[in-house]
């Protein structure tokens, strides 16, 4: 069982947008910043949105981020066919002094 | 451009260590602006992060409660590298084991590597 908490899966129709939660505890997201990354299926993660709300270079803006207390959510819009992938949160735990991350939210794209 | 290259077995018996190495270029395991973690994934625990080296005037780790008593993440400056050592495996530590650097967020992640721990 994962310390951070996403649903298992999401759905959405091309151009629509989309939102992803993740909910932590006041030692992880309430204290520390959160990441979000993309998993498309046999390759590694990849950081989509860094301190909450930060996209790396090369990430389009249709993803965004943000939080509020213990809960954080990542948002898609003009969803595309090849935003279909594995979504994971994840966030630094005080109490656990470590790196943490959710189970995951299976993003399908009808 | 960083890049992190992974080498080491894919296959360890029970009882045994696991060992696997992370080569780093484009960045330098030294540098006072990152640290250098392991992450591993498997069905069953999803994403575990296992552990990070990093440098701040001299060495630090953090490992996850989880493993901390099996764990050793060590640097190698000479070869601008970082190995991950994981003691008395059991057939649960199958996973995918990745190196990477976290520098605000996790921003590159070696290739991965499947280990499989069985006789």
């Amino acid at each position: 069982q994962s310390v951070l908490t996403q649903p298992p899966s999401a759905s959405g129709t091309p151009g629509q947008r989309v939102t992803i939660s993740c909910s932590g505890s006041s030692s992880s997201i309430g204290s520390n910043t959160v990441d979000w990354y993309q998993q498309l299926p046999g390759t590694a993660p990849k950081l989509l949105i860094y301190s909450n709300n930060q996209r790396p270079s090369g990430v389009p803006d249709r993803f965004s981020g943000s939080k509020s207390g213990t809960s954080a959510s990542l948002a898609i819009s003009g969803l595309q066919s090849e935003d279909e992938a594995d979504y994971y949160c994840a966030a630094w735990d005080d109490s656990l002094n470590g790196r943490v991350f959710g189970g995951g939210t299976k993003l399908t794209v009808l | 451009q960083v890049q992190l290259q992974q080498s080491g077995p894919g296959l360890v018996k029970p009882s045994q260590t696991l060992s696997l190495t992370c080569a780093i270029s484009g960045d330098s395991v030294s540098t006072n602006s990152a640290a250098w973690n392991w992450i591993r994934q498997s069905p069953s625990r999803g994403l575990e992060w296992m552990g990070r080296t990093y440098y701040r005037s001299k060495w630090y780790n953090d490992y996850a409660v989880s493993v901390k008593s099996r764990i050793s993440i060590n640097p190698d400056t000479s070869k601008n590298q970082f190995s991950l050592q994981l003691n008395s495996v059991t057939p649960e530590d199958t996973a995918v084991y990745y190196c990477a650097r976290e520098r605000g967020g996790v921003d590159y992640w070696g290739q991965g590597t499947l280990v499989t721990v069985s006789s």
